[in-house]
């Protein structure tokens, strides 16, 4: 299945951070949302043959990789408050976008 | 882009009852509506899923209905237990070429599910 790492983190403002997936063995696309408390997932960007494929509204500060094991880093700058939140990853291969599997997410807290 | 609403934001209900929540959204190239159920500190998991192609579709206690002309879709648990407990999500699947697997959800629904 999909992994992720560290299970939880905790940072401070303006520090910076990577947090790590594994995409499901086959996949070749991995995509990644924010959950901030108490809301639905947010979408981030997604990645495919190690090229960003697509980003929603997050400014560049949130920045990705995806490496040729299709596992991926999201990494995110100058951590703000508003950055906490449960970070989701996942993966499905491309052309079956209805086969995304979410990987256990990384709790991420900004002090 | 794509914009989901979801309705309720909390839903009480008495074991045994049944539980209905919906959804709309705004895009009409989405055509996959998948229904997430998610437990306090775990991923979102699928329970059940729609393409725009069907009308309704049902899995034991749980179903969900797709009005594509009127862009809404609604999930149904029926004699609700207390393990369905948790938050529940909808999500739509836009398919076009900026969109390609970019999930939208909708807010969540908080179900509780009393004894």
């Amino acid at each position: 299945g999909v992994t992720q790492s560290p299970t939880h983190l905790i940072k401070t403002r303006g520090q910076q951070v990577t947090l790590r997936c594994s995409s499901q063995s086959g996949h070749n696309t991995v995509s990644w949302y924010q959950q901030a408390l108490g809301q639905g997932p947010q979408f981030i960007f997604q990645y495919y043959r190690e090229e960003e494929n697509g980003r929603g509204n997050f400014p560049p500060r949130f920045s990705g990789l995806q490496f040729p094991n299709d596992s991926s880093e999201l990494n995110v700058n100058a951590l703000e408050l508003d950055d906490s939140a449960l970070y989701l990853c996942a993966s499905t291969l491309a052309g079956h976008w209805d086969e995304q599997f979410f990987g256990p997410g990384t709790r991420l807290t900004v002090l | 882009g794509e914009n989901v609403e979801q309705h309720p934001s909390t839903l009480s209900v008495q074991e045994g009852d049944s539980a209905v929540i919906k959804c709309t959204y705004s895009d009409s190239a989405s055509n996959y509506f998948p229904w997430y159920k998610q437990e306090l500190g775990k991923r979102p998991q699928l329970i059940i899923d729609i393409r725009s192609n069907v009308g309704e579709k049902k899995d034991q206690r749980i179903a969900v209905t797709l009005n594509k002309t009127a862009k809404h879709f609604s999930l149904h648990i029926t004699e609700t237990q207390p393990e369905d407990s948790a938050v529940y999500f909808c999500a739509a699947l836009p398919v076009t070429t900026d969109s390609w697997g970019k999930l939208q959800f909708g807010a969540g629904t908080q179900v509780v599910v009393t004894p």
